[in-house]
């Protein structure tokens, strides 16, 4: 079967880093997007990665490892307004995003 | 920024009734999806859309989901008869054609959504 599991929920402290890890077995693989959703809100594009390595774009930051079938999401000097659900999903073989529950980043003062 | 706007952004209806959301995809973009959230749940896929057909479609997208682009500009998706468990949030999707750069990186950008609210 086709899986993506990344953490429920993390809490960090404003200003400070956190990684959110994404690991997934899919048939076929034709790249990773991390998205951000906010409660009650669309999901918003990041990142996308389809080799391995790191991409970064400002404060965020995501890697992929396609032998372990492994990303990671970095967000650097934290806001409070980063807090929301963040969002992993893979386009496989067939080009469907086959999306992750989502991790609930929770940003404390 | 252009945009993927949705209507409405709510609509309540009775059970057995047919509803129909609709999408303004960005003006460029060609490959058009409608997702749904449950509430609380992961974003689940139903159809992906391109060049007037259904390229793709979820075990979820059965005969009682439609899709359709009747003009230059809307993409709607029907329920024909709503059951409780179609409570959800609807989003609509849209990204850019295939060309020089593999449609495969191209991000989808997402509308609002429509909650819907089956009684």
């Amino acid at each position: 079967g086709q899986n993506i599991d990344q953490p429920t929920e993390m809490t960090a402290t404003e200003g400070a880093i956190v990684q959110i890890n994404c690991t997934y077995q899919t048939s076929g693989f034709n790249g990773l997007f991390w998205y951000q959703q906010h409660a009650g809100e669309a999901p918003t594009f990041l990142s996308y990665n389809v080799l391995d390595g790191l991409e970064e774009k400002g404060r965020f930051s995501s890697f992929l490892s396609r032998s372990k079938g492994y990303s990671y999401l970095l967000l650097k000097e934290l806001q409070m307004k980063d807090s929301a659900s963040y969002l992993c999903a893979v386009r496989g073989s067939n080009y469907q995003l086959i999306w992750g529950a989502g991790t609930k980043l929770i940003i404390k003062p | 920024e252009p945009e993927v706007t949705q209507t409405p952004s709510h609509q309540v209806t009775q059970m057995g009734q047919e509803v129909i959301l609709r999408c303004v995809p960005i003006s460029n973009h060609l490959y058009f999806y409608w997702y749904r959230q449950i509430l609380g749940q992961k974003v689940e896929f139903l159809v992906s859309f391109y060049n007037n057909e259904i390229s793709e479609k979820s075990e979820i997208f059965d005969d009682q989901f439609s899709v359709e682009r009747p003009d230059g500009s809307n993409f709607t998706l029907k329920i024909r008869s709503t059951k409780l468990e179609d409570s959800a949030m609807y989003f609509c999707a849209s990204s850019e054609p295939p060309g020089k750069v593999s449609v495969s990186n191209q991000p989808q950008h997402f509308g609002d959504g429509t909650r819907l609210s089956i009684l």
